[in-house]
């Protein structure tokens, strides 16, 4: 059974550039999660997807930052006109429910540098 | 105020040693606590789920401190595989994981 898959895990994106990460869940997985990871910071919840639907984006920045989860195919995570306080490691999870003992299980991460 | 604060470390420690560190979180709400682990910034993954009555895993135990809002873990018989960042982690009676910066323990042989 795969397990979380991100791609790609390292992206080099110049100022003003578009970057779109990819996350897969797990098999039999509905519910998306995406974390960010600043240097030296903890991770900070992004955005909440399940399939056709954003549940909750109280993360994301209001600007620049975009997420989708379609009926067919991975989630992405859009950030337009990327600055160099983008880069970071950006991490998904996916749980097969939400309640409050679901673990959720976390892919490789994407690394984002921003030059 | 963060809603999870951890001691950075670095604790370094000789193979064999017993380390133990804390976190502390603000939300007097949270339900659920985790201890994850992250190696070089890899992907984090459980380590333990922290219950009020405290547990034990091997050589890993956990304690939670609901009137102190503390969880701590502690390390017996420390192995080198035991070098990473601990990752303590709080949820809510939601989904969102509020994530601690980390303890860096680095096992030396």
């Amino acid at each position: 059974n795969a397990g979380v898959m991100q791609n790609p895990r390292h992206l080099v994106r110049r100022r003003g550039q578009e970057a779109r990460l990819r996350c897969s869940p797990m098999k039999g997985h509905s519910h998306v999660y995406w974390y960010r990871q600043l240097p030296e910071e903890g991770l900070k919840f992004m955005v909440y997807l399940q399939k056709e639907n954003i549940i909750d984006e109280s993360g994301m920045p209001k600007e620049r930052f975009s997420a989708e989860f379609p009926k067919e195919g991975p989630s992405i995570l859009r950030i337009q006109q990327v600055v160099r306080g983008d880069s970071a490691a950006y991490f998904c999870a996916s749980s097969p429910l939400t309640s409050g003992s679901d673990t959720q299980y976390f892919g490789p991460g994407t690394r984002l540098t921003v030059l | 105020r963060k809603e999870v604060e951890q001691d950075p470390g670095p604790f370094n420690v000789p193979e064999g040693a017993t380390v133990a560190f804390n976190c502390t979180y603000s939300n007097s709400a949270s339900q659920s606590f985790f201890w994850y682990r992250q190696d070089c910034r890899k992907e984090p993954k459980l380590l333990m789920s922290v219950y009020s009555s405290g547990n034990e895993d091997g050589r890993f135990t956990a304690q939670l401190n609901r009137a102190s809002q503390y969880i701590s873990l502690l390390i017996r018989d420390s192995k080198l595989s035991d070098s990473a960042t601990y990752l303590c982690v709080v949820k809510g009676n939601d989904y969102k994981l509020s994530f601690g910066a980390g303890t860096t323990v680095t096992v030396r042989a």
